[in-house]
């Protein structure tokens, strides 16, 4: 079946770091992408998404590109701040089923 | 964005006592509703969807006499953990779709579950 696979993390960086957590993706067929982020004790937000190939979603410096290619999706931010901490989840839907999800990735910024 | 609202944000019970967790769509009809858990390592398990006026569909090992779903209307689902015990605590998140939007879906603030 579709499935989700991102890098375990944690993710530690310092300040103005840029960040990369990788996503890949396996589906039958073709699939909208996404990443959520979650902050401690809340639920999850949608950070970005791209729904074909070749898409660029990007919110708030965020980017991520759907690459077919590669079945990639891999979330990218030239600078991060403190307040990017937070746990991110890179996900799938297709044919209108329910998101699947990666296992989230912990990010831990300090300034 | 549409919005999602799950209340309560967290609640404690006893052992054996039930408990009623709300997910409303408040600015959009949800045709289709999912419920989540989330366990501590972070990774979320989708328990079931649900489809306003139908029964739910639970995925393989989730019990449906214990984790009781409803989706009445285009704007609510309630989903009831029946006789809890401590190992029901966990933070369970409920996910909206839009009927008209095949794709993205929004999520609740999720309920944080202690049983004691």
């Amino acid at each position: 079946g579709d499935s989700v696979t991102q890098m375990e993390g944690p993710v530690t960086l310092s300040e103005e770091a840029f960040l990369t957590i990788n996503c890949t993706y396996t589906a039958t067929g073709y699939p909208s992408l996404f990443w959520y982020v979650q902050y401690p004790g809340e639920g999850l937000q949608l950070l970005l998404k791209a729904t074909k190939a070749d898409d660029k979603g990007s919110n708030k410096g965020f980017e991520a590109t759907y690459r077919k290619e590669t079945t990639s999706f891999h979330l990218e931010k030239g600078s991060v701040q403190v307040s990017d901490s937070a746990v991110y989840f890179c996900a799938l839907v297709s044919a209108g089923t329910a998101l699947i999800f990666g296992k989230g990735t912990t990010l831990s910024v300090s300034s | 964005g549409a919005v999602v609202s799950q209340h309560p944000s967290r609640v404690i019970c006893k052992s054996g006592t039930s408990v009623k967790i709300e997910c409303r769509s408040l600015d959009f009809q949800a045709t289709t509703m999912f419920w989540y858990r989330q366990f501590p390592k972070k990774s979320l398990m989708l328990m079931a969807t649900s489809n306003e006026g139908s029964k739910a569909t639970y995925e393989q090992g989730v019990e449906k006499d214990k984790f009781l779903i409803n989706h009445a209307s285009l704007t609510l689902s309630t989903l009831t953990v029946t006789s809890a015990h401590p190992e029901d605590s966990s933070f369970y998140i409920c996910s909206a779709r839009d009927g008209s939007v095949n794709t993205e879906a929004f999520f609740g603030q999720g309920t944080r579950l202690t049983v004691v």
